[in-house]
């Protein structure tokens, strides 16, 4: 069974600049999660979905950050205008359900973006 | 705030050794605890996990222990091995409504042969 795929895998590109990233979950999972991973830090949450629906994106910076999962399957987070501080590793995740405990999610690869 | 704490940003063990890693956190809400696992270039992959009730949870090589009144955790790996290096996340959640995973910054584990 393939895990859950991630592209671009490296983004490189200059301040002001949209980027975008884009998730597949595993197959037959409900709940897909987008963290951000800063260098030597943990990941942190940015925004969780339950098919559809954004059921927690308080920590999202609304104002460059956008994600959408139509269909309820796949999913892309887009920062417009990326900014310097963003250089970070973007991490998508899922598990079958948001009420599951977190053991039961899993991680992509990551896409690490370098803003310049 | 950081609300799950690993206070050792790196650990170096000879194969065949314990490996020890510590997990400190502040939030007494949380519920359920758990291990992940980093290579370079990969996402983490979920290792272990505690609930809060019990105090210890074994599988393998893996054991983690849970002293809540001191709000602290550990991972120990019997006998360690050069397969085990790589970056380990703590991680804690609450078993009501949705899972949220808060993590801590990590240990990175290095074991020689």
């Amino acid at each position: 069974e393939a895990g859950v795929v991630q592209s671009p895998r490296y983004k490189i590109i200059e301040k002001k600049q949209p980027v975008a990233f884009w998730c597949n979950p595993i197959s037959g999972h409900n709940t897909l999660y987008w963290y951000r991973q800063n260098l030597g830090q943990g990941p942190e949450l940015l925004i969780r979905y339950e098919n559809e629906e954004a059921v927690d994106d308080s920590q999202l910076p609304k104002d460059r950050f956008s994600a959408e999962r139509l269909k309820g399957v796949d999913s892309t987070l887009k920062i417009q205008p990326a900014e310097l501080g963003d250089s970070a590793v973007y991490l998508c995740a899922s598990s079958l359900s948001g009420t599951s405990r977190g053991g039961e999610q899993f991680f992509g690869p990551g896409t690490r973006l370098t803003v310049l | 705030d950081q609300q799950v704490k690993q206070n050792s940003p790196s650990l170096s063990v000879q194969e065949g050794r314990i490996s020890i890693l510590n997990c400190d956190y502040t939030n007494s809400m949380f519920d359920y605890f758990l291990w992940y696992k980093k290579y370079p270039a990969e996402g983490p992959t979920f290792l272990i996990s505690i609930s809060s009730i019990k105090d210890k949870n074994e599988d393998g090589r893996f054991t983690v222990f849970l002293n809540k009144s001191a709000k602290h955790l550990s991972l120990h790996i019997v006998p360690s091995q050069p397969g085990d290096s790589a970056v380990y996340f703590c991680a804690a959640s609450f078993t009501s409504g949705y899972s949220t995973l808060t993590f801590g910054k990590g240990t990175m584990l290095l074991v020689s042969p």
